[in-house]
């Protein structure tokens, strides 16, 4: 699996946008891009994921670069909720595939 | 949503003895089943991939006679520290995979 690169942590104000940067340069043709977070003690949670087109469901929007050596998840409107680690995660969606989880950006949501 | 749980969500027990983690699909069956294990301010890390009706693979480093796991059944996958001491205290998570990997809530091991 390729390999993602994260910053260590962000801050964000409660109610802006909240945009997480990964880049993931040697991303190949078959893989996607998966970003899951992890609140304080509990198991992490699937966010989205894409392949090359943008996504949006109803917590999140990925947007992936032409390229596709990077990529942004963007929470609209962040909450203390969110506050969090988030994951992002390259891999391809061929069998059981199993994950590799790096260091994560630490999203702090501040009053 | 698939849901997956596990059982205990927490366990303290005295160095030397064995403990036993269970991890369930709730609403979906899973042919494979993957154990990670994250200690204190660090990331994830896989121990081992389940696989029902089969060994378990495991991670290297991963001592497979301590760390036993058996998935006898679609829906069900045990993780065994065998003779816990101090050092295994963790948090313990499990995924099962349909489609996707859905995790549990984790199970937080304390070894006195």
């Amino acid at each position: 699996d390729a390999k993602t690169t994260q910053p260590t942590s962000m801050d964000c104000a409660e109610g802006r946008a909240a945009n997480l940067p990964c880049n993931h340069s040697t991303i190949s043709g078959n893989e996607y891009v998966y970003w899951y977070r992890q609140i304080h003690s509990q198991g992490p949670q699937y966010i989205i994921h894409g392949l090359k087109n943008n996504e949006t469901n109803e917590m999140a929007s990925l947007i992936i670069t032409e390229d596709r050596k990077s990529s942004t998840l963007i929470l609209p409107h962040a909450t203390l909720r969110d506050t969090a680690v988030y994951y992002c995660i390259v891999t391809d969606n061929f069998g059981n595939e199993k994950l590799t989880f790096g260091t994560g950006t630490r999203l702090t949501i501040i009053p | 949503g698939a849901v997956v749980s596990q059982h205990p969500s927490w366990v303290i027990c005295k160095s030397g003895t064995s403990v036993k983690i269970e991890c369930r699909s709730l609403d979906f069956q899973a042919t494979t089943m993957f154990w990670y294990r994250q200690f204190p301010k660090q990331s994830l890390m896989l121990m081992a991939t389940s696989n029902e009706g089969s060994k378990a693979t495991y991670e290297q480093g991963v001592e497979k006679d301590k760390f036993l796991i058996n998935h006898a059944s679609l829906t069900l996958s045990t993780l065994t520290v065998t003779s816990a001491h101090p050092e295994d205290s963790s948090f313990y998570i499990c995924s099962a995979w349909s489609g996707e990997q859905f995790f549990g809530p984790g199970t937080r091991l304390t070894v006195l």
